[in-house]
């Protein structure tokens, strides 16, 4: 079974710059999740997919950070403008159902972006 | 508050046990998860237990829920250079949507 799909790896913007990070979950699973981690820390939930609607997005931060599930399965994540704080990985994540009490999450490799 | 708290830094002998301690906040958490992270990779999930469990026992991996204390522990019996990485606590809180709230991470080294 293929797993969650990340593109690209690494990403080096400059700030005030945009970009964009691609996630493919594993075929079939309803929910993907998008996790921001920065270095030393653990990942901090940004956004949460159930099928192509938001389930939740309270850490998200929208002035800047956009995240799209058009046909339920792929997902694009877009910051716009970057600042440099955005200096992270920025993990996708899939489970079969995010409303089951135990639905195990799979992690993607991550995209690591730097903004200078 | 949202914090789920682990110790930053374990260094271990090469066969020695290693014991990763973690607290977690919302007492309503079903599961709770250890999840592992080697370097340049995704979280790999290790083991989980349920929240009315004592004890989960896995091959090495032994974990221990104290859920009065939401005190969660990992231990890793003959622990292995393969096993330097970085382990992550989690709670999978209620609701809904079920969110899944990690800790900073334990990074575990092995020596010879």
């Amino acid at each position: 079974e293929a797993g969650v799909a990340q593109s690209p790896r690494y990403k080096i913007i400059e700030k005030r710059q945009s970009v964009a990070f691609w996630c493919n979950p594993i075929s079939g699973h309803a929910t993907l999740y998008w996790y921001q981690q920065i270095l030393g820390q653990g990942p901090k939930l940004l956004i949460q997919f159930q099928n192509n609607g938001v389930v939740d997005d309270s850490q998200l931060p929208k002035d800047r950070f956009s995240a799209e599930r058009l046909k339920g399965v792929d997902s694009t994540l877009k910051i716009q403008p970057a600042k440099l704080e955005d200096s992270a990985v920025y993990l996708c994540a899939s489970s079969l159902d995010g409303t089951g009490l135990n639905t195990e999450a799979f992690f993607g490799q991550g995209t690591r972006l730097t903004v200078v | 508050g949202e914090d789920v708290e682990q110790s930053l830094f374990l260094s271990v002998r090469e066969g020695d046990s290693s014991v990763i301690n973690c607290t977690y906040t919302d007492s309503s958490s079903t599961y709770l998860y250890w999840y592992k992270q080697e370097p340049g990779a995704g979280l790999q999930l290790l083991t989980y237990i349920f929240s009315n469990m004592d004890m989960k026992q896995d091959q090495r991996l032994t974990v221990l829920l104290n859920k009065k204390d939401k005190h969660l522990s990992l231990r890793i019996a003959d622990t292995q250079t393969g096993d330097s990485a970085i382990y992550f606590c989690a709670e999978k809180r209620s609701g809904g949507y079920n969110k899944l709230i990690f800790g900073a991470g334990t990074r575990l080294a092995v020596h010879p």
